[in-house]
């Protein structure tokens, strides 16, 4: 079965500043990797995937992703923050059928990104 | 370019009132999905469809009904409403299901009193 855990419900940051936020998964097979983004009062929108091809990913608005399968991460940075980077962002993992499981995506709980000017 | 379109956007049930909610998609997706959103748990997934006439349980099922009888309408359906269905409701199709980019609609905020 597969599973994500994203560390910080909550994460504050200066503007200019580095973006990290954290994501661990678990996976019986190797996992499909995502991240969402959900401004207020809007559907997900994708920033970026993995599929295992290269494991460093870049995605929208300078956002980037690397994965570790030794870590079981896909942590998610941004060099430096603006203030519309401020949102609720999602990790998610989907083995598709081979997992056995629901041919679905399976999130975290998700992660607030706060912009401090 | 709609992409996926769900109806109604907001609604306020009584417990025990049935309601449908529909997801439209013109991206000629086979994949579409149901989910719900409550703060603090992420996104779980209800139920889902691989292609026009099939429908299959997600994570979450139990209270809900489904059916894709056109492959561009997923339909969620509440036979009898619960101050537990509260929630905020989500649809997504894709073109296949695991490594392709799932694509979700705006949502339907739900309460139930």
């Amino acid at each position: 079965a597969q599973s994500v855990t994203q560390l910080g419900s909550h994460v504050s940051v200066s503007e200019g500043a580095l973006v990290l936020l954290r994501c661990n998964y678990s996976s019986s097979v190797p996992p499909y990797l995502f991240w969402y983004v959900q401004y207020p009062n809007q559907g997900l929108q994708l920033l970026l995937k993995y599929t295992s091809a290269a494991t460093l990913v870049k995605g929208i608005n300078g956002f980037e992703a690397e994965f570790k399968k030794s870590e079981t991460s896909f942590h998610l940075t941004k060099p430096s923050a603006h203030m519309s980077d401020a949102a609720e962002y999602f990790c998610a993992v989907s083995e598709g059928t081979s997992g056995g499981g629901a041919d679905g995506l399976t999130f975290g709980k998700g992660t607030h990104l706060i912009i401090q000017p | 370019n709609a992409g996926v379109t769900q109806t109604p956007k907001f609604r306020v049930l009584k417990t025990g009132q049935s309601m449908t909610l529909l997801c439209a998609q013109d991206m000629n997706h086979e994949y579409m999905y149901w989910y719900r959103q409550d703060p603090g748990m992420g996104l779980r997934l209800i139920h889902y469809s691989v292609g026009e006439g099939t429908t299959a349980k997600g994570e979450v099922p139990d209270g809900y009904n489904v059916s894709r009888l056109k492959k561009q309408n997923f339909l969620l359906g509440l036979e009898s409403a619960a101050p537990s269905q509260t929630s905020v409701y989500f649809c997504a199709s894709s073109l296949r299901g695991g490594g392709t980019e799932a694509f979700f609609g705006q949502g339907t905020r739900l309460t139930v009193v």
